[in-house]
């Protein structure tokens, strides 16, 4: 079955512009989670998406959002960017969003998003 | 608060010997811990979790972690490394039990010598 596409897999923007990411999870998995990648603060949640309501958000400013649509799918995004909003942003989709014995979570390959 | 420490940043081991990386955490409840591996360019890959029970967990590719509760800690073995077992490894642990809200460490990165 496919895994998780992220799109763009590449981006370079310039700072003050805004950017939209898109995830598409595994077909029936329900829940999605974002994370970024820096090589100086490594990886660090965003937030996480069950069923179109986000459960979770880590400590980012408001900058950041997110959404997710009915099938699923699910959008970042990021505005007014700065130049450390430069990294690479992954995102995870699993079935049920929690822990259970025989299921884990998918990471898409990425978005790399450079801002100049 | 919690937080994953992975105090090795970078090893090198030559093929064929053996390979622990060193992961503590702290989390205030029976914590769920995960080791993932990530090749360049490439996202996120599990190599096993650790949720009940035995504490000594088997994954894929050969690799095996051990839980110890008293030491807090969830180190990763395998007992002869390849050369396509470098890559960079990250040590979490999964925040009031959900799948998609984890705490990563810094990572070790993973050279392997001929």
């Amino acid at each position: 079955k496919a895994g998780v596409t992220q799109t763009p897999r590449y981006l370079i923007k310039t700072r003050g512009q805004q950017v939209t990411l898109s995830c598409s999870p595994i077909s029936g998995h329900r829940s999605v989670s974002w994370y970024q990648q820096t090589p100086g603060q490594g990886l660090q949640f965003l937030f996480e998406y069950f069923s179109e309501t986000q459960r979770n958000k880590g400590n980012f400013p408001g900058r950041f959002s997110g959404r997710q649509f009915s099938n699923s799918r699910s959008e970042m995004n990021v505005s007014t960017l700065e130049l450390g909003d430069s990294a690479l942003y992954l995102c995870a989709s699993s079935l049920v969003g929690i822990v259970v014995r025989n299921t884990e979570a998918f990471f898409g390959q990425g978005t790399r998003l450079t801002v100049v | 608060a919690q937080s994953v420490t992975q105090p090795d940043i970078h090893i090198t081991v030559s093929e064929g010997a053996s390979l622990e990386l060193r992961c503590n955490y702290s989390y205030g409840a029976t914590p769920y811990l995960f080791w993932y591996v990530q090749s360049p360019g490439q996202g996120l890959q599990l190599l096993l979790k650790y949720f009940s029970g035995d504490t000594l967990v088997q994954g894929i590719k050969g690799f095996e972690a051990e839980f110890k509760r008293s030491q807090s800690s969830f180190n990763l073995r395998k007992p002869s490394v390849h050369w396509s077992d470098a890559a960079e490894y990250f040590c979490a642990v999964s925040i009031g039990g959900s799948q998609g809200n984890l705490i990563f460490g810094k990572g070790t990165k993973l050279s392997v010598k001929p």
